[in-house]
């Protein structure tokens, strides 16, 4: 079947960095994604790879090692805005996304 | 305008009701998702509209009867509801059509609905 991991839950202090890791196992893939969702609201885009490698944008950037099916989110700099949930989602060999269940960021003062 | 925008953003319904969940978009998406998402679970993919035609049907019960009346508008019908669907409905567009690897999904703000 196909499965992606997230920690459910992390806690990080303001002004800190915290890394938030993905593993994947899907049948084919065709994108990593991660969306960030503050409670009761849409899901917005953060980031996309398809390629091994870092992509930075701002104070968060997402890597990739296809190989190992693993990748992060890596978020510097914390503010109290960033307490969200932060969802995986692989696009496998049709196109599908598959979601991980998202990660809970609690950021403290 | 690069947003999605769904109508209403609350909806409480009876078990015999119908009543409809609307979204709109205005950025040239040609390809328009339903999800359902529960409390603290990912996205479900309930129905996938790729240059109006209904490309995916997650075998969603038929009492959820999707319609996509122009590439602008996509539409959820609801009759005949349980309890147990309650939950954020969540419309989505994308650029392309679902096969495509970059396709950015933007999301609405949501319908929360429940179902007494």
């Amino acid at each position: 079947g196909q499965n992606i991991d997230q920690p459910t839950e992390m806690t990080a202090t303001e002004g800190a960095i915290v890394q938030i890791n993905c593993t994947y196992q899907t049948s084919g893939f065709n994108g990593l994604f991660w969306y960030q969702q503050h409670a009761g609201e849409a899901p917005t885009f953060l980031s996309y790879n398809v390629l091994d490698g870092l992509e930075e944008k701002g104070r968060f950037s997402s890597f990739l090692s296809r190989s190992k099916g693993y990748s992060y989110l890596l978020l510097k700099e914390l503010q109290m805005k960033d307490s969200a949930s932060y969802l995986c989602a692989v696009r496998d060999s049709n196109y599908q996304l598959i979601w991980g269940a998202g990660t809970k960021l609690i950021i403290k003062p | 305008d690069t947003e999605v925008t769904q109508t209403p953003k609350h909806l409480v319904m009876g078990m015999t009701n119908k009543k409809s969940l609307k979204c709109e978009q205005h950025m040239g998406h040609r390809a328009m998702y339903w999800y359902k998402q529960k409390a603290k679970k990912p996205p479900e993919l309930m129905f996938v509209y790729s240059y109006e035609k209904l490309s995916i049907n997650e075998s969603v019960p038929s009492r959820f009867s999707p319609e996509c009346p122009n590439s602008s508008l996509l539409n959820l019908h609801l009759h005949a509801l349980q309890p147990e669907d309650s939950a954020l409905y969540l419309c989505a567009s994308s650029p392309q059509g679902e096969v495509s690897g970059a396709n950015v999904l933007t999301f609405g703000a949501g319908s929360r609905l429940t179902v007494l």
